[in-house]
């Protein structure tokens, strides 16, 4: 039973344009979410996120939405850079201080 | 160093074998967490211990797994009577118990385990 889904495994999008992540969630006790980047051979670091008091967060080139009554959160990235290209995890948790649970991962490919 | 380091970086093992992996926490950190990411899947929540408190085990698979922590600092999983499933990247990650976002946590590289 997965908490957290991110459908869509893969995406690429050409630099300068936007990137858009997905990621839905089921539990909604969750109130805190999060989203991570993970580079081959590296493991994820944090990169931005948004409790459930705000529906926006953001954070030079990093936005998140959150969309409580729908349970579905999304990152944008715009302009999008080549440097961009890694695996972009979402995760969430119930009041900040549980473990995260995260999604399954989307790979984001940005082309030069 | 100052960040999560984590050892081995690669072990490649026979099944029926046990496994020992080891996690260095960033310094003053007291919350440690334990994940594993098996292929094609997502971070799995395996265990999380925080200071002196009783460490959150529900994420374990079965009694094969288990985790130690010294006090504030290392921490080692073992895996027993290894199986083929057990293969993935076990990932270690660290936060400080009163960060103001308590779900940041910092990541080591990973200890990628092949169970043959």
């Amino acid at each position: 039973d997965q908490q957290v889904k991110q459908n869509s495994p893969s995406l690429s999008v050409q630099e300068g344009r936007i990137s858009i992540l997905n990621c839905d969630y089921t539990n909604s006790m969750f109130d805190y979410f999060l989203w991570y980047k993970k580079y081959p051979a590296e493991g994820p670091t944090f990169l931005i996120s948004i409790s459930s008091i705000k529906d926006k967060n953001e954070d030079g080139r990093f936005t998140v939405f959150l969309n409580k009554s729908a349970k579905h959160l999304s990152l944008h990235i715009v302009p999008s850079q080549p440097g961009d290209s890694a695996v972009y995890f979402c995760a969430a948790s119930v009041k900040g201080n549980t473990p995260l649970v995260f999604g399954k991962g989307t790979r984001l490919s940005v082309i030069a | 160093g100052a960040g999560v380091s984590q050892s081995p970086s690669n072990k490649v093992t026979e099944k029926g074998k046990d496994v020992e992996l080891r996690c260095d926490p960033i310094s003053g950190h007291t919350a440690l967490y334990w994940y594993r990411q098996r292929l094609g899947q997502g971070l799995e929540f395996l265990i999380y211990f925080q200071g002196n408190s009783a460490p959150d085990k529900s994420g374990l698979p079965s009694d094969r797994f288990s985790a130690e922590r010294t006090g504030e600092s290392v921490s080692t999983l073992t895996i027993q009577r290894t199986q083929q499933e057990d293969s993935a990247v076990y990932l270690c990650a660290s936060s400080a118990r009163l960060a103001p976002k308590a779900g940041e946590l910092f990541f080591g590289e990973g200890s990628r385990l092949t169970v043959l």
